[in-house]
């Protein structure tokens, strides 16, 4: 298994531009997380999905920040549109269930100018 | 909601030396303890974790301890490596919920 797949790795982007991460998740896990990391504040729960289905998304900043999972391996996050604040490293994760551990992907980093 | 403290926020221990790093957390019903490293630009990994039915987990140079009671958790590394060197979350989770809460992390320094 390839693991939890990002894409892209970087992404460097005007403000005021629309911005789609991309995650696809490990075969069989059934839940879906995005976080965003920085300095200032850690790790941030975003939003998170079981079943495809969200179930948490206190965690979205603003209405400019939406997430979908179309299917059970796919997920986009989307800003738009995109500013300076939201520089940051975008992680998915994605789980097999309650009380196990998340398996992370290798992230974003977004930079917005 | 959950909450979850961990400190110190930095530790700095000499290649060979033992680092401790401890959590709290509020939620009595929280019953799944994971922690994860992070190295420099990577990604956050799983190393160990524990469930509240057990009060020690070990593996090799790591070990998790669990006080349900005063509800605090604990890594403890043995014999420090330079590779030890990361960033090291701490988290817990409600009862049958996926969603974990996050420490704010300890930066390790493992000086050679």
């Amino acid at each position: 298994d390839a693991g939890v797949i990002q894409s892209p790795r970087h992404e460097v982007t005007e403000m005021g531009q629309e911005v789609t991460l991309r995650c696809k998740l490990i075969s069989g896990h059934n839940s879906l997380f995005w976080y965003r990391q920085t300095m200032m504040r850690g790790l941030e729960l975003l939003i998170y999905f079981n079943n495809n289905v969200p179930i948490d998304d206190s965690g979205m900043p603003e209405d400019r920040f939406s997430a979908k999972m179309p299917n059970a391996s796919f997920s986009t996050l989307k800003i738009q549109p995109s500013e300076p604040r939201d520089s940051a490293v975008y992680f998915c994760a994605s789980s097999p269930g309650a009380n196990y551990g998340y398996t992370f992907g290798s992230g974003t980093r977004l930079t917005v100018v | 909601g959950e909450n979850v403290e961990q400190h110190p926020s930095t530790l700095s221990v000499q290649e060979g030396d033992s680092a401790v790093i401890k959590c709290t957390y509020s939620d009595s019903a929280s019953n799944y303890f994971p922690w994860y490293k992070q190295e420099l630009g990577k990604r956050p990994q799983l190393i160990i974790d524990i469930r509240s039915n057990v009060g020690e987990k070990k593996d090799q140079r790591i070990a998790v301890t669990l006080n349900k009671t005063a509800k605090h958790f604990s890594l403890h590394i043995t014999e420090t490596q330079p590779e030890d060197s990361a960033v090291y979350f701490c988290a817990a989770s409600i009862g049958g919920y996926q969603k974990v809460t996050f420490g704010i992390g300890t930066k390790l320094q493992v000086i050679p």
